[in-house]
């Protein structure tokens, strides 16, 4: 079955840097945008970032424009999220998650399947 | 506070029909089609509706969503503990170019 592991988190501190994984499987990932949500302790979702199946369209949430980069190496199945700057407003738990379709970024959003989740902690 | 807006919290009891609103405008759920997703505390989310009314393989009809104008619905019939959850509506801004969620509703069986 189609399957989502995410993995990258830790602890960082405010201002450094750090790079979330979600490796893909049991599915034709090339053919599917992917998505990051997040959600912070004991709050609700917070959408990321979306990439399409080509990599060639990307898209992100206002509150990481700019210091967060979302990618993908379909040779590997992989996606990845960098986050940069961090704050300590970023801690939470990060989702990737797939897409019904090849774009993402359009009127027929839908995130399907999803990984279980890696916590990133920004703290001093 | 959301682009979205959903009640923070609903309740039934078992057996019963609850339904969760969704509110948005035009340049998102106006225009675009609508998601729903249950969260159970310590899971993540898992995806019940699409495409406005649509049910993914193995979500019981007991699901159900629809939409008009500028607000969606979801709806759960005969409601079971198992059901207690959080809910959230989604969707694409074409202002905002970006997913939206709402803020997520409780839904309680008592």
């Amino acid at each position: 079955q189609v399957q989502l592991v995410e993995s990258g988190g830790g602890v960082v501190q405010p201002g450094r840097s750090l790079r979330l994984s979600c490796a893909a499987s049991a599915f034709t990932f090339r053919s599917y945008a992917m998505h990051w949500v997040r959600q912070a302790p004991g709050k609700g979702l917070e959408w990321v970032a979306v990439i399409s199946y080509d990599g060639t369209n990307k898209y992100y949430g206002d509150s990481v424009k700019g210091r967060f980069t979302i990618s993908r190496d379909n040779s590997k199945n992989t996606l990845y999220l960098q986050m940069n700057s961090l704050r300590a407003e970023d801690m939470a738990v990060y989702y990737c998650a797939r897409d019904g379709g090849r774009y993402g970024g359009n009127s027929q959003v839908s995130m399907g399947y999803w990984g279980q989740g890696t916590l990133v902690t920004v703290s001093s | 506070q959301s682009v979205l807006t959903q009640p923070p919290s609903v309740s039934a009891a078992p057996g019963q029909k609850v339904t969760i609103s969704c509110s948005g405008s035009s340049s998102n759920i106006g225009n675009s089609y609508v998601s729903w997703y249950q969260q159970i505390p310590g899971t993540a989310p898992k995806l019940l509706i699409y495409d406005n009314n649509k049910r993914p393989s193995g979500i019981p009809d007991r699901f159900s969503g629809s939409k008009s104008g500028t607000s969606a619905t979801l709806g759960i019939t005969g409601l079971q503990t198992g059901d207690e959850a959080d809910y959230y509506c989604g969707t694409w801004d074409s202002s905002l170019s970006a997913v939206v969620f709402g803020g997520g509703t409780k839904l309680t069986v008592l």
